[in-house]
């Protein structure tokens, strides 16, 4: 079955550092792998997603993730944060394979941003 | 319509009563999901619904909990004898789901359910 393992359930940056959120998942095939961001009383977002090609993707607010087939990774960065980035970030995991393309979610990482 | 509604927005029952959630997806998307989002939680998946297969009902809590889609588009949640404990953001999306296609869920803005 597939699943996402996200292990930083909080994490607390300086604005202006740099950032990192992991994310580990379990698939049987290629995945189709993303990142949502839930900011403070609104829906979530889609940041980015990998579907082929270029394990290097690029998406909105200037975050990008790295697919590793071989970590079984897709972990998402962000060379300096901002203020705005406080919010809950949700990586997920779906395709064809077995899973009917239902997205499996992980639990989440709540990103703090201190001033 | 332009993106995924759910309605109400907000809803306050009291204990043992019953409600319905309402899902319209985006216009021609075939996959549909409802998840809940306990305050402070994660995303807790409830039930997937794909084109006319059976749907994946294997996120419900218990079997006060049913779901149902009707002509392939609108989504209903039912709780029936609400318990304190369901009280909780309620999420819905959709996705468009074929081979190569796009297949990135777009979200509602939820509903936000208070049992008293």
């Amino acid at each position: 079955a597939q699943s996402v393992t996200q292990p930083d359930i909080h994490i607390t940056v300086s604005e202006g550092a740099s950032l990192e959120l992991r994310c580990n998942y379990s698939y049987g095939a290629t995945p189709y792998l993303f990142w949502y961001v839930q900011s403070p009383g609104q829906g979530l977002q889609l940041l980015l997603k990998y579907f082929s090609g270029d394990t290097l993707v690029q998406g909105i607010k200037g975050f990008e993730a790295e697919f590793k087939r071989s970590q079984s990774s897709f972990n998402l960065r962000k060379p300096s944060v901002h203020w705005s980035d406080a919010a809950e970030y949700f990586c997920a995991v779906g395709g064809e394979a077995g899973g009917g393309n239902k997205l499996t979610f992980g639990t989440g990482t709540q990103l703090k941003v201190e001033l | 319509g332009a993106g995924v509604s759910q309605s109400p927005s907000n809803k306050v029952t009291e204990k043992g009563k019953d409600v319905e959630l309402r899902c319209d997806p985006i216009s021609g998307h075939t996959a549909l999901y409802w998840y809940r989002q306990s305050l402070g939680q994660g995303l807790e998946f409830l039930i997937y619904f794909q084109g006319n297969s059976a749907p994946d009902k294997s996120g419900l809590p218990s079997d006060r909990f049913s779901a149902e889609r009707t002509g392939g588009s609108v989504s209903t949640l039912t709780i029936q004898r609400t318990q304190q404990e369901d009280s909780a953001v309620y999420l819905c999306a959709s996705s468009l789901v074929h081979p190569g296609a796009n297949t990135e869920a777009f979200f509602g803005q939820g509903t936000r359910l208070t049992v008293v």
